[in-house]
């Protein structure tokens, strides 16, 4: 079955500091892969996601490239912000014959705290 | 345009009991998915929803039911509740890949 594995957490990084959380997947077929994240006290909202290999999805300075060859699918950003402390999910999806979503499967999150 | 909803926000349960929670999908959005995620964990799939049919299922106990409507809300039902239902209910909608969460209803079982 489908699984996704995340970097352990938690993360402290001081502002501006260079973010790395690292994510890895098995699956078969050629799932989409996507990054939500949660705010405290909130459901999630989906970051960025890419459908196929070496897309790169980008959102808000964060970025993540689909590598099929390492089945990885890491986020970064250059500088973080103290607003960015949240949890960091990982998840990937087989896609439904119409292109329909199906379900998601997550990993068990990353706690990321920025301090001023 | 109003995003997904859910109510309640939260809920109190005592262990045998039943209780269904709501979700109200995003505006044009005809699937509807649930999840639960237990404190500190990624969530986990309930089921999906599409055309009023239970299209996919994850791993959960037939104590575990939902519906659609014709307007593509949709409810999920748990009967004999268990301390360890104890979560936080996800509902996600979705019209084709990308699917949007709600808030959640927290759910605690007593």
């Amino acid at each position: 079955g489908n699984s996704v594995t995340q970097m352990e957490g938690p993360v402290t990084l001081s502002e501006e500091a260079f973010l790395t959380i690292n994510c890895t997947y098995t699956a078969t077929g050629y799932p989409s892969l996507f990054w939500y994240v949660q705010y405290p006290g909130e459901g999630l909202q989906l970051l960025l996601k890419a459908t196929k290999a070496d897309d790169k999805g980008s959102n808000k300075g964060f970025e993540a490239t689909y590598r099929k060859e390492t089945t990885s699918f890491h986020l970064e950003k250059g500088s973080v912000q103290v607003s960015d402390s949240a949890v960091y999910f990982c998840a990937l999806s087989d896609q439904g014959s119409s292109g329909s979503a199906r379900q998601l499967t997550f990993g068990s999150g990353t706690q990321l705290t920025v301090l001023p | 345009d109003a995003g997904v909803t859910q109510s309640p926000t939260h809920l109190i349960k005592t262990r045998g009991q039943q209780v269904t929670l709501r979700c109200s999908p995003k505006s044009g959005h005809d699937t509807v998915s649930w999840y639960q995620q237990a404190l500190g964990q990624g969530p986990q799939f309930i089921f999906q929803y599409y055309e009023e049919e239970e299209r996919q299922r994850g791993n959960f106990p037939d104590r575990f039911s939902g519906h659609q409507f014709p307007n593509y809300s949709s409810e999920l039902n748990v009967n004999a509740l268990l301390l360890g239902d104890s979560a936080l209910y996800l509902c996600a909608s979705s019209l084709q890949y990308e699917q949007y969460f709600g808030p959640g209803t927290r759910l605690t079982v007593t």
